[in-house]
């Protein structure tokens, strides 16, 4: 089955105690990416990933650091987490985005409190 | 930045009915928008696409509009069910990135 897969689903954590949040897909995509999610503002990209060893920042990513050192794998990692970091986060996968539009596929999402 | 606004306010509306969502986005025409459905607690699903040059597509009972001189697309369900309860996203391409909008919370009532 198709999937993207995101570990762990539910976190506490407290401020300054690093964690990574895993994130997997079977389906051979290039492209991936991690979103956070809060009320009222919708899905907001932190970070995205062309390729292998290829990241770029999205448009919130501060406090946060990825890596793609394998096609199927975009950790991330907060490495001093603070309160306002406490969101739900969805890893997502695709084909590269070209301009035909490519469909994005969504994990289960992590829902992060920050302490 | 590009924008994209959804309204904020859920709609409500009776079962059988056609229920229709905007999405307007701000800047130049997107190649493309997408739509996707959410439920609580779960990560966002993939619906339909709308290219810049196309004015409408259908899916079942779904039917996205574009217009590019208004900067909107209209996503409508017709013969709308409780099941379609959800909110709906509406996402625009920009460069390397997807840029979502809020999202629109739609409740169908039997």
């Amino acid at each position: 089955e198709a999937q993207v897969t995101q570990n762990p689903r539910y976190l506490i954590t407290v401020t300054g105690k690093k964690l990574t949040v895993t994130c997997s897909q079977n389906m051979n995509h290039e492209y991936m990416s991690w979103y956070r999610q809060d009320p009222g503002l919708g899905l907001r990209q932190i970070y995205y990933s062309m390729n292998v060893e290829v990241t770029d920042k999205g448009d919130v990513p501060e406090g946060y650091k990825v890596s793609r050192k394998e096609k199927r794998n975009f950790p991330l990692i907060l490495e001093s987490p603070s309160p306002n970091q406490t969101s739900l986060y969805f890893c997502a996968s695709s084909r590269p985005p070209t301009g035909r539009g490519e469909t994005q596929y969504f994990g289960p999402g992590t829902r992060l409190l920050v302490l | 930045s590009q924008k994209i606004e959804q309204n904020s306010e859920a709609l409500n509306i009776q079962e059988g009915k056609t229920a229709t969502l905007t999405c307007n986005y701000t800047n130049y025409s997107p190649a493309y928008l997408q739509w996707y459905r959410q439920d609580p607690g779960r990560g966002p699903v993939f619906l339909l696409l709308i290219r810049e040059n196309e004015k409408e597509k259908r899916k079942e009972r779904l039917k996205v509009t574009f217009d590019t001189t208004l900067k909107q697309s209209l996503f409508h369900i017709t013969a709308s069910q409780p099941a379609d309860s959800a909110t709906y996203l509406c996402a625009r391409s920009y460069g390397n990135k997807l840029v979502f909008g809020a999202g629109t919370i739609l409740r169908v009532k039997s």
